[in-house]
Protein backbone atom coordinates (compact mmCIF):
# COMPACT_ATOMS: atom_id res chain seq x y z
CA UNK A 1 0.00 0.00 0.00
CA UNK A 2 1.05 3.54 -1.00
CA UNK A 3 1.68 5.75 2.30
CA UNK A 4 2.85 9.31 2.26
CA UNK A 5 2.98 10.60 6.06
CA UNK A 6 3.39 14.21 6.82
CA UNK A 7 4.86 15.29 10.42
CA UNK A 8 6.16 18.47 11.91
CA UNK A 9 3.39 21.25 11.80
CA UNK A 10 1.91 23.16 14.61
CA UNK A 11 2.42 26.73 15.88
CA UNK A 12 5.17 29.23 15.33
CA UNK A 13 5.43 32.89 15.53
CA UNK A 14 5.98 34.62 12.53
CA UNK A 15 10.07 34.75 11.62
CA UNK A 16 10.30 31.49 13.34
CA UNK A 17 11.35 28.08 11.43
CA UNK A 18 9.93 24.55 11.02
CA UNK A 19 10.81 21.63 9.41
CA UNK A 20 8.75 18.75 8.27
CA UNK A 21 8.91 15.36 7.06
CA UNK A 22 7.05 13.52 4.91
CA UNK A 23 7.29 9.06 5.09
CA UNK A 24 6.73 7.46 2.04
CA UNK A 25 6.22 3.52 1.38
CA UNK A 26 4.74 1.42 -1.16
CA UNK A 27 6.67 2.69 -3.53
CA UNK A 28 10.64 3.55 -4.63
CA UNK A 29 11.10 6.62 -3.05
CA UNK A 30 14.39 6.78 -4.73
CA UNK A 31 12.92 6.88 -8.00
CA UNK A 32 10.29 9.53 -7.06
CA UNK A 33 10.11 13.51 -7.94
CA UNK A 34 8.65 14.83 -4.93
CA UNK A 35 7.02 17.76 -4.00
CA UNK A 36 4.99 20.01 -1.33
CA UNK A 37 1.73 21.37 -1.93
CA UNK A 38 0.17 23.84 0.34
CA UNK A 39 -3.68 25.11 1.07
CA UNK A 40 -4.26 28.10 3.31
CA UNK A 41 -7.71 27.83 5.53
CA UNK A 42 -10.63 27.48 2.96
CA UNK A 43 -8.59 28.36 -0.14
CA UNK A 44 -7.21 26.67 -3.14
CA UNK A 45 -4.09 24.36 -3.82
CA UNK A 46 -0.36 26.03 -3.97
CA UNK A 47 2.61 24.28 -4.99
CA UNK A 48 5.28 25.12 -2.88
CA UNK A 49 8.48 23.25 -4.68
CA UNK A 50 10.06 19.75 -5.66
CA UNK A 51 13.23 17.92 -5.85
CA UNK A 52 13.56 15.65 -8.53
CA UNK A 53 15.13 12.26 -8.24
CA UNK A 54 18.84 12.35 -7.64
CA UNK A 55 19.68 10.31 -10.41
CA UNK A 56 18.05 13.12 -12.37
CA UNK A 57 20.03 15.56 -10.45
CA UNK A 58 18.42 16.04 -7.35
CA UNK A 59 17.83 19.27 -7.80
CA UNK A 60 14.90 21.24 -6.89
CA UNK A 61 12.53 24.52 -7.68
CA UNK A 62 10.58 26.29 -5.50
CA UNK A 63 7.66 28.98 -6.25
CA UNK A 64 8.41 32.46 -6.02
CA UNK A 65 6.33 33.33 -2.52
CA UNK A 66 8.81 30.82 -1.09
CA UNK A 67 11.75 30.98 -3.08
CA UNK A 68 15.26 32.02 -0.60
CA UNK A 69 12.94 30.68 2.80
CA UNK A 70 12.64 27.79 2.37
CA UNK A 71 14.26 24.33 1.37
CA UNK A 72 13.50 21.14 0.23
CA UNK A 73 15.93 17.74 0.71
CA UNK A 74 15.48 14.12 0.57
CA UNK A 75 17.18 11.00 2.49
CA UNK A 76 16.27 8.23 0.35
CA UNK A 77 18.21 5.97 2.99
CA UNK A 78 14.82 6.86 5.18
CA UNK A 79 12.41 7.49 2.23
CA UNK A 80 11.97 10.74 3.77
CA UNK A 81 11.30 14.29 2.28
CA UNK A 82 11.69 17.38 3.94
CA UNK A 83 10.85 21.09 4.02
CA UNK A 84 12.66 23.45 6.31
CA UNK A 85 10.73 26.80 6.44
CA UNK A 86 12.82 29.71 7.40
CA UNK A 87 11.38 33.48 8.24
CA UNK A 88 7.68 32.37 8.28
CA UNK A 89 5.09 34.62 7.74
CA UNK A 90 1.71 34.73 8.61
CA UNK A 91 0.58 33.89 4.78
CA UNK A 92 2.52 30.75 5.30
CA UNK A 93 -0.12 29.79 7.38
CA UNK A 94 -1.66 26.04 5.53
CA UNK A 95 -1.67 22.69 5.54
CA UNK A 96 1.27 21.26 3.81
CA UNK A 97 0.98 18.01 1.46
CA UNK A 98 3.63 15.86 0.03
CA UNK A 99 2.95 14.48 -3.05
CA UNK A 100 4.71 12.23 -5.97
CA UNK A 101 4.81 14.09 -9.48
CA UNK A 102 6.70 10.97 -10.53
CA UNK A 103 6.73 7.84 -8.94
CA UNK A 104 7.29 5.68 -11.75
CA UNK A 105 11.17 6.70 -12.43
CA UNK A 106 9.92 9.65 -14.49
CA UNK A 107 8.80 12.98 -14.17
CA UNK A 108 5.13 12.47 -14.88
CA UNK A 109 3.91 15.91 -13.76
CA UNK A 110 0.22 15.44 -12.04
CA UNK A 111 0.49 14.45 -8.27
CA UNK A 112 -0.96 11.03 -7.47
CA UNK A 113 -0.70 10.36 -4.58
CA UNK A 114 -0.89 12.73 -1.86
CA UNK A 115 -0.29 12.35 2.05
CA UNK A 116 -2.83 13.80 4.53
CA UNK A 117 -0.86 17.04 5.31
CA UNK A 118 0.04 18.60 8.26
CA UNK A 119 -1.10 22.14 9.32
CA UNK A 120 1.15 24.91 10.18
CA UNK A 121 0.37 28.06 11.56
CA UNK A 122 2.26 31.45 11.80
CA UNK A 123 1.01 33.58 14.37
CA UNK A 124 2.47 35.81 17.40
CA UNK B 1 3.16 31.64 -14.35
CA UNK B 2 0.60 30.35 -15.99
CA UNK B 3 -2.55 30.92 -14.89
CA UNK B 4 -5.59 28.60 -14.84
CA UNK B 5 -9.11 29.75 -14.06
CA UNK B 6 -11.93 27.52 -13.46
CA UNK B 7 -15.70 28.47 -13.92
CA UNK B 8 -18.14 28.36 -12.01
CA UNK B 9 -16.90 28.91 -8.75
CA UNK B 10 -19.46 27.09 -7.75
CA UNK B 11 -22.76 24.51 -8.72
CA UNK B 12 -25.69 22.62 -7.57
CA UNK B 13 -26.81 19.76 -9.47
CA UNK B 14 -29.71 17.39 -9.06
CA UNK B 15 -28.71 13.61 -8.38
CA UNK B 16 -28.77 11.86 -11.91
CA UNK B 17 -27.72 15.02 -13.60
CA UNK B 18 -24.48 16.29 -15.56
CA UNK B 19 -22.08 18.72 -13.90
CA UNK B 20 -20.15 20.65 -16.14
CA UNK B 21 -16.56 23.29 -15.09
CA UNK B 22 -15.13 24.51 -17.13
CA UNK B 23 -10.62 25.30 -16.74
CA UNK B 24 -9.16 27.99 -18.84
CA UNK B 25 -5.47 28.38 -18.72
CA UNK B 26 -3.49 31.96 -19.78
CA UNK B 27 -1.38 30.31 -22.58
CA UNK B 28 -1.57 26.70 -24.49
CA UNK B 29 -0.42 23.66 -22.45
CA UNK B 30 -0.84 21.43 -25.38
CA UNK B 31 3.01 20.12 -26.44
CA UNK B 32 3.48 20.38 -30.05
CA UNK B 33 6.23 17.79 -29.68
CA UNK B 34 3.73 15.02 -28.35
CA UNK B 35 0.47 16.56 -29.08
CA UNK B 36 -0.27 16.12 -25.07
CA UNK B 37 -2.95 18.53 -23.32
CA UNK B 38 -0.78 18.70 -19.76
CA UNK B 39 -3.34 19.26 -17.67
CA UNK B 40 -4.79 17.11 -14.64
CA UNK B 41 -8.30 17.32 -12.66
CA UNK B 42 -8.39 16.36 -9.23
CA UNK B 43 -11.49 16.04 -6.79
CA UNK B 44 -10.90 17.36 -2.88
CA UNK B 45 -13.67 16.23 -0.69
CA UNK B 46 -13.67 18.02 3.06
CA UNK B 47 -11.14 16.84 5.28
CA UNK B 48 -9.25 14.84 2.61
CA UNK B 49 -6.46 15.15 0.16
CA UNK B 50 -6.91 16.09 -3.43
CA UNK B 51 -7.54 12.31 -5.41
CA UNK B 52 -6.68 12.40 -8.65
CA UNK B 53 -8.93 11.65 -11.22
CA UNK B 54 -7.53 12.83 -14.45
CA UNK B 55 -4.39 13.58 -16.40
CA UNK B 56 -3.58 14.22 -20.12
CA UNK B 57 -6.74 16.26 -20.01
CA UNK B 58 -8.48 13.31 -21.09
CA UNK B 59 -6.99 9.99 -19.37
CA UNK B 60 -8.87 8.60 -16.65
CA UNK B 61 -6.33 7.76 -13.41
CA UNK B 62 -6.83 3.83 -12.43
CA UNK B 63 -10.05 3.14 -10.36
CA UNK B 64 -12.10 6.16 -11.32
CA UNK B 65 -15.62 5.77 -12.25
CA UNK B 66 -16.53 6.18 -15.82
CA UNK B 67 -19.06 9.00 -15.00
CA UNK B 68 -16.19 11.62 -15.07
CA UNK B 69 -14.35 12.87 -17.85
CA UNK B 70 -12.08 15.46 -19.55
CA UNK B 71 -11.99 16.64 -22.59
CA UNK B 72 -10.05 20.32 -24.08
CA UNK B 73 -8.29 22.07 -26.57
CA UNK B 74 -4.72 23.93 -26.28
CA UNK B 75 -6.68 26.42 -23.52
CA UNK B 76 -10.27 25.92 -22.40
CA UNK B 77 -10.84 22.36 -20.91
CA UNK B 78 -13.95 20.86 -19.42
CA UNK B 79 -14.47 18.59 -16.71
CA UNK B 80 -17.90 16.33 -16.99
CA UNK B 81 -19.71 14.26 -14.24
CA UNK B 82 -22.02 12.94 -16.39
CA UNK B 83 -25.05 11.85 -13.74
CA UNK B 84 -23.68 13.38 -10.56
CA UNK B 85 -23.94 10.80 -7.28
CA UNK B 86 -24.12 12.51 -3.86
CA UNK B 87 -20.41 10.80 -3.07
CA UNK B 88 -19.23 13.39 -5.85
CA UNK B 89 -20.32 16.01 -3.44
CA UNK B 90 -16.46 17.91 -3.61
CA UNK B 91 -14.36 21.07 -4.83
CA UNK B 92 -12.90 19.86 -7.98
CA UNK B 93 -9.29 21.62 -8.96
CA UNK B 94 -7.68 21.65 -12.70
CA UNK B 95 -3.51 21.85 -12.22
CA UNK B 96 -1.55 22.47 -15.38
CA UNK B 97 1.80 20.67 -15.48
CA UNK B 98 3.04 22.17 -18.78
CA UNK B 99 5.73 24.32 -17.10
CA UNK B 100 6.95 25.11 -13.80
CA UNK B 101 5.68 26.05 -11.65
CA UNK B 102 2.71 24.02 -11.83
CA UNK B 103 -0.37 25.91 -10.89
CA UNK B 104 -3.76 25.37 -10.49
CA UNK B 105 -7.20 26.42 -10.38
CA UNK B 106 -8.71 28.44 -7.79
CA UNK B 107 -11.23 25.06 -7.42
CA UNK B 108 -15.38 24.34 -8.06
CA UNK B 109 -17.28 23.54 -5.76
CA UNK B 110 -20.43 20.72 -6.60
CA UNK B 111 -22.90 20.66 -4.27
CA UNK B 112 -26.32 18.86 -5.00
CA UNK B 113 -29.77 20.85 -5.91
Amino acid sequence: EVQLVESGGGLVEPGGSLRLSCVVSGFSFNDAWMSWVRQAPGKGLEWVGRIKKKSDGGTTDYAAPVKGRFLISRDDSKNTLYLQMNSLKTEDTAKYYCATDGNSGWYEGWFDPWGQGTLVTVSS
Amino acid sequence: DIVMTQSPDSLAVSLGERATINCKSSQSVLHSSNNKKYLAWYQQKPGQPPKLLIYWASTRESGVPDRFSGSGSGTDFTFTISSLQAEDVAVYYCQQYYITPPTFGQGTKVEIK
